[in-house]
């Protein structure tokens, strides 16, 4: 396993910017998980999709996100209109359909001021 | 979606001592139950899972117990180590999503 890649690792932006992160799954992980963790939090789960399809997204998630995974292979996240609650650690996450087991990536570090 | 409960928050334990951590959750239909280490920096990595259908699993010195009919588990770490220091955090899956718990945070004093 070359582990699961996120970029970037750390974000700053200014409220109501627009910001895009990227995830690399391991090649051979067929589902990918987008998790939001703050601080002294648990990963809070946001959305999954097996390949490209995207099957659950959280009923917390507003509007203004919205996740790709096109041709099944890497994802990406946006954020639009970020505001000062946005800012957390997101972190990415893949598996196979045979494994239980969840790979996260390292995160990015979200800085909304 | 606080499904699983965890405590403690925080724990500190002498080097060489038992830590143990306690999770709790609700929904029967969960089928599987790990832990994951989380260090500063770091995206939380898998230390040991276990399934409803066995009431202990040991790998090393990290031991899960389970009571299905409480709806319960734990995390036994024993001979704590400093390495050891480091966020846990109980999780349960339901199909392909795992919910995970707030955390404890370990301090393992040398």
């Amino acid at each position: 396993d070359t582990g699961v890649s996120q970029n970037p690792r750390h974000k700053i932006t200014k409220r109501g910017q627009n910001v895009t992160f990227r995830c690399d799954p391991i090649s051979e992980h067929n589902r990918l998980y987008w998790y939001r963790q703050t601080l002294g939090q648990g990963p809070e789960f946001l959305t999954y999709f097996q390949n490209e399809a995207q099957l659950e997204k959280s009923r917390l998630l507003s509007d203004r996100f919205s996740a790709e995974r096109p041709k099944g292979s890497f994802s990406t996240l946006e954020i639009q209109r970020t505001e000062q609650g946005d800012s957390a650690m997101y972190l990415c996450a893949s598996t196979s359909d045979t494994r239980r087991k969840l790979f996260f990536g390292s995160g990015t570090q979200l800085s909304v001021l | 979606q606080q499904q699983v409960k965890q405590s403690p928050q925080s724990l500190i334990v002498q080097k060489g001592g038992i830590s143990i951590i306690n999770c709790a959750y609700e929904n029967t239909a969960f089928d599987y139950f790990p832990w994951y280490q989380q260090f500063p920096g770091k995206g939380p990595a898998l230390l040991i899972a276990i399934r409803p259908d066995v009431s202990e699993k040991k790998e090393g010195r990290f031991t899960i117990s389970f009571n299905k009919s409480a709806k319960q588990f734990s995390l036994h770490i024993m001979d704590s180590q400093p390495g050891d220091s480091a966020t846990y955090f109980c999780a349960a899956r339901r199909g392909f999503k795992t919910i995970f718990g707030a955390g404890t945070r370990l301090f393992v004093k040398a």
